[in-house]
């Protein structure tokens, strides 16, 4: 069974701050997927990243594959309230068909 | 226009009974899913439909009955209903596998919230 660890499970910061969410798995991705889920929501996707060493950028969030595609980050610059939420990362592994497995989220509190 | 549209969005009901959640999309996808959303957040597949046809099972108890009467719907009846059923079930759908990155997109509904007293 591939298991997605994220850490940290809960952040709260104040607005204007940084922060890095991450995601780390022993088996290698075949792709990863971070959403973003709002209470009483569902999860929406953010970005899907593919090769290893990938980094992409999504306003002031940018997302990191690493180079061994077992790990991955999200970095927000100068956090707004708006950014609050429970962020999730998804990945997807060959050996299991390429079915996504959920990481356990990070909850996200930004203080205005 | 709601992508993934599920009902109801809220349930309460007593242990032992019988309920239904449904589930469509209007997104042309082939691929629909059920996913349950424990109190701590967690994330897990139980079923995936792929064309009315059943693909993935985890291991969920068999008084859990998904039932796709055409691609576009995806419903889930529960009986007998326990308290350790209490959670969020969310219905979502992706294109057809194999299609974007070597695994599927998905397109979540808001969930259904079922509570069991």
């Amino acid at each position: 069974t591939q298991l997605l660890e994220q850490s940290p499970q809960f952040l709260s910061i104040q607005e204007g701050e940084n922060l890095t969410v991450y995601c780390n798995s022993s088996s290698v991705f075949s792709s990863l997927q971070w959403y973003r889920q709002e209470p009483g929501e569902g999860p929406v996707l953010l970005v899907t990243v593919v090769t290893g060493g990938e980094v992409k950028k999504l306003k002031r969030l940018t997302f990191q594959f690493g180079d061994a595609r077992k790990d991955s980050s999200l970095h927000i610059t100068a956090a707004q309230p708006g950014d609050t939420g429970l962020y999730l990362c998804a990945g997807a592994f060959q050996a299991a068909g390429n079915k996504l497995t959920f990481g356990g989220g990070t909850r996200v509190l930004v203080k205005p | 226009d709601t992508a993934v549209s599920q009902t109801p969005k809220y349930l309460v009901t007593q242990m032992g009974n019988d309920k239904s959640i449904k589930c469509e999309q209007n997104l042309g996808h082939d691929t629909m899913y059920w996913y349950k959303q424990d109190s701590k957040k967690f994330l897990k597949i139980m079923f995936s439909y792929n064309n009315k046809e059943l693909i993935i099972n985890e291991t969920v108890p068999n008084r859990f009955s998904p039932k796709s009467p055409d691609k576009a719907h995806l419903n889930l009846h529960i009986n007998s209903l326990e308290l350790g059923d209490s959670a969020v079930y969310f219905c979502a759908s992706s294109p057809v596998p194999g299609q974007s990155s070597g695994a599927n997109v998905l397109t979540f509904g808001a969930g259904s919230r079922l509570t069991v007293l």
